[in-house]
């Protein structure tokens, strides 16, 4: 019953290669994002979708993909990975764009890419 | 754009003693000031947060002031535990632009 789960948690792969990333949140929420920390754990936003639309798409290269099914589910697609993209990424989730009430995090995805 | 600056980037205190953290935000529309903390190898959790119409919020061993015309929020954390030991992020928010803005975070030790 974990209300923002991502999966998977651990993900090692090789230069080049192409990875998803999957969260789902059952907490009913309309807006959803991704953030990405990196080694010296700085969150940053990547994107953000709310009720399936992109609101927000930062400067981020164009080898990663958002994809939102569904108000519930956000994932991230990340092609030809680059030894940089290393880092642990977050899915969350609040209940809505104008007014914010904090967000709910996922448990994160360790990406390493060697 | 918005920008979050936040200070010390390492506080180490002893059990008991009081910890304070403060972050500076840059847009006067910012109006929702959450803190989140990270232990190790965890998910960010909010622990507390406060609006721009109130000066200042507690929570047991936590309260967060907040100075609107300075642009100053902090986080004081009484009696520290080691389970205080944690990263902890400030970070602001605007109607207008749709997401947080976190701050650098703060990497605090709580010495038994």
């Amino acid at each position: 019953d974990t209300a923002v789960s991502q999966t998977p948690k651990y993900l090692v792969t090789q230069m080049g290669n192409d990875k998803s990333i999957k969260c789902e949140q059952n907490l009913g929420h309309d807006t959803m994002y991704w953030y990405k920390q990196d080694s010296k754990k700085f969150l940053k936003i990547m994107f953000s979708y709310n009720n399936k639309e992109l609101i927000i798409n930062e400067t981020v290269p164009n080898r990663f993909s958002p994809k939102s099914p569904d108000k519930a589910h956000l994932n991230l697609h990340i092609n030809s990975l680059e030894l940089g993209d290393s880092a642990v990424y977050f899915c969350a989730s609040s209940p809505g764009t104008f007014y914010n009430y904090g967000y709910t995090f996922g448990s994160g995805t360790r990406l390493t890419v060697v | 754009g918005e920008n979050v600056e936040q200070h010390p980037s390492t506080l180490s205190v002893q059990e008991g003693d009081s910890a304070v953290i403060k972050c500076t935000y840059s847009d006067s529309a910012s109006n929702y000031f959450p803190w989140y903390k990270q232990e190790l190898g965890k998910r960010p959790q909010l622990i507390i947060d406060i609006r721009s119409n109130v000066g200042e919020k507690k929570d047991q061993r936590i309260a967060v002031t907040l100075n609107k015309t300075a642009k100053h929020f902090s986080l004081h954390i009484t009696e520290t535990q080691p389970e205080d030991s944690a990263v902890y992020f400030c970070a602001s928010w605007m109607d207008s632009s749709y997401k947080l803005i976190f701050g650098s975070g703060t990497r605090l030790l709580v010495r038994p």
